[in-house]
């Protein structure tokens, strides 16, 4: 079966650093993506890896871990417009984007 | 990045009625997928709108309920058919333009009273 976990909900305080993890078991491996999602909105596309390592992308940055099965999503210099949810999806040999819940976060002044 | 519109944004329906909506791209994309999100739920792959041909459908969804057309690279319209207060819902269109990028509609929000 295909499963993709993350965190249910994160707080942070605005100008801090936060870290969003994603794990996921698939069958097979073709990318891994990254949404962000206001509330009443559609989710928006942040990033994508499908090689191991960090990709920097302004203030977000995604890291791929594929040995380990393992992403996450890193908010630097957070502003309270980033308070959304996160959508982690894995793309596996089906080609179809699988998402997971979602992690909820909030951004505290 | 390909625009995609939705048409209508949200509706609000009687038991047993259908409803259509259409989604529209600004430019030929190769694959055109529908996804639902449940109020506080992640979203759900219903199925891939395939050009020209029949859609293929994901477990638990079938075409009876949630009959797919693409009859063109750039649009497709998915009808929830018989509809009951569980399909309140919001449905995304979504299209793939390259390997590495998929984007997503502005979504139809539906309540089925």
């Amino acid at each position: 079966g295909q499963n993709i976990d993350q965190p249910t909900e994160m707080t942070a305080t605005e100008g801090a650093i936060v870290q969003i993890n994603c794990t996921y078991q698939t069958s097979g491996f073709n990318g891994l993506f990254w949404y962000q999602q206001h509330a009443g909105e559609a989710p928006t596309f942040l990033s994508y890896n499908v090689l191991d390592g960090l990709e920097e992308k302004g203030r977000f940055s995604s890291f791929l871990s594929r040995s380990k099965g393992y992403s996450y999503l890193l908010l630097k210099e957070l502003q309270m417009k980033d308070s959304a949810s996160y959508l982690c999806a894995v793309r596996p040999n089906t080609g179809k984007l699988i998402f997971g819940q979602g992690t909820t976060l909030q951004v505290k002044p | 990045s390909a625009v995609i519109s939705q048409k209508p944004s949200r509706d609000i329906c009687q038991r047993g009625t259908s409803l259509t909506i259409q989604c529209q791209v600004d430019s030929q994309v190769t694959m055109m997928f529908w996804y639902r999100q449940q109020p506080g739920q992640s979203l759900t792959l219903i199925a891939t709108a395939n050009q020209g041909s029949e859609a293929t459908y994901e477990s638990g969804f079938v075409i009876d309920k949630f009959p797919i057309s693409r009859p063109n690279l750039t649009f497709s319209t998915l009808t929830v058919s018989n509809m009951s207060p569980e399909d309140s819902s919001i449905y995304l269109c979504s299209d793939r333009v390259n390997y590495n990028e998929q984007f997503f509609g502005p979504g139809t929000r539906l309540t089925v009273l």
